[in-house]
């Protein structure tokens, strides 16, 4: 059964930092690994998406990189902003499993700090 | 467009009752989902539905059913709502499915609290 699991659980920065999020999977047999933003009492926000074939994916200050041999994937974010303060979340659609399953982390609590 | 969007945004409900959550989409999306959220679980599929008339079980379908009569609407029903189902509730949607391409949006969620 595939699990993701997300560390750190929270992680607090001061402004400016650039951060790493970290997101492991037990299964490699997937066909994508989307991460995701959470403001409190929202709904999720779509930030990047990273095929199977794909080993990175970029948008603005965010980069998400994907090893699907080693089952991890980074969300690396640049110069933050308490803007970023948000929950972090990452999911994977797996080969196996009902169809647009997708399979979320608990989350990365970030708090950028001014 | 509004994207996904979900009625009603908070509901309170007492043991037994019914009620309807309803979600709509205008990106002309295939296929549509609804999961649950809950504290310490992260988010698990309920029921997804691959087009207009058709729906299936997802990880956690016990308690809900689904209809899709319209392509852009998807309505998740609690028959008897029971404590265990106070959560909160995302509808999504995407234009593939099981495949490189499947991104998921998401609606902003109905609040639900079954007393």
């Amino acid at each position: 059964k595939q699990e993701v699991t997300q560390i750190p659980a929270a992680l607090s920065v001061p402004e400016g930092e650039n951060l790493v999020l970290n997101c492991s999977f037990t299964d490699s047999a997937i066909y994508n690994l989307q991460w995701f933003r959470q403001d409190p009492g929202k709904g999720l926000t779509s930030l990047l998406l990273i095929q199977s074939s794909q080993r990175e994916q970029t948008s603005g200050r965010l980069n998400a990189s994907l090893d699907k041999s080693s089952g991890r994937s980074t969300l690396y974010i640049a110069a933050s902003q308490p803007g970023d303060s948000a929950t972090y979340l990452c999911a994977v659609e797996g080969v196996g499993g009902s169809q647009g399953n997708l399979i979320f982390g608990k989350g990365t609590k970030l708090s950028v700090k001014p | 467009n509004a994207g996904v969007t979900q009625t009603p945004k908070f509901r309170v409900l007492k043991t037994g009752q019914s009620m309807t959550l309803l979600c709509a989409q205008d990106m002309n999306h295939e296929y549509m989902y609804w999961y649950r959220q809950d504290p310490g679980m992260g988010l698990r599929l309920i029921h997804y539905s691959v087009g207009e008339g058709t729906t299936a079980k997802g990880e956690v379908p016990d308690g809900y059913n689904v209809s899709r009569l319209k392509k852009q609407n998807f309505l998740l029903g609690l028959e008897s709502a029971a404590p265990s189902q106070t959560s909160v509730y995302f509808c999504a949607s995407s234009y593939s499915i099981s495949s490189s391409y499947n991104e998921q949006f998401f609606g902003p969620g109905t609040r639900l609290t079954v007393l």
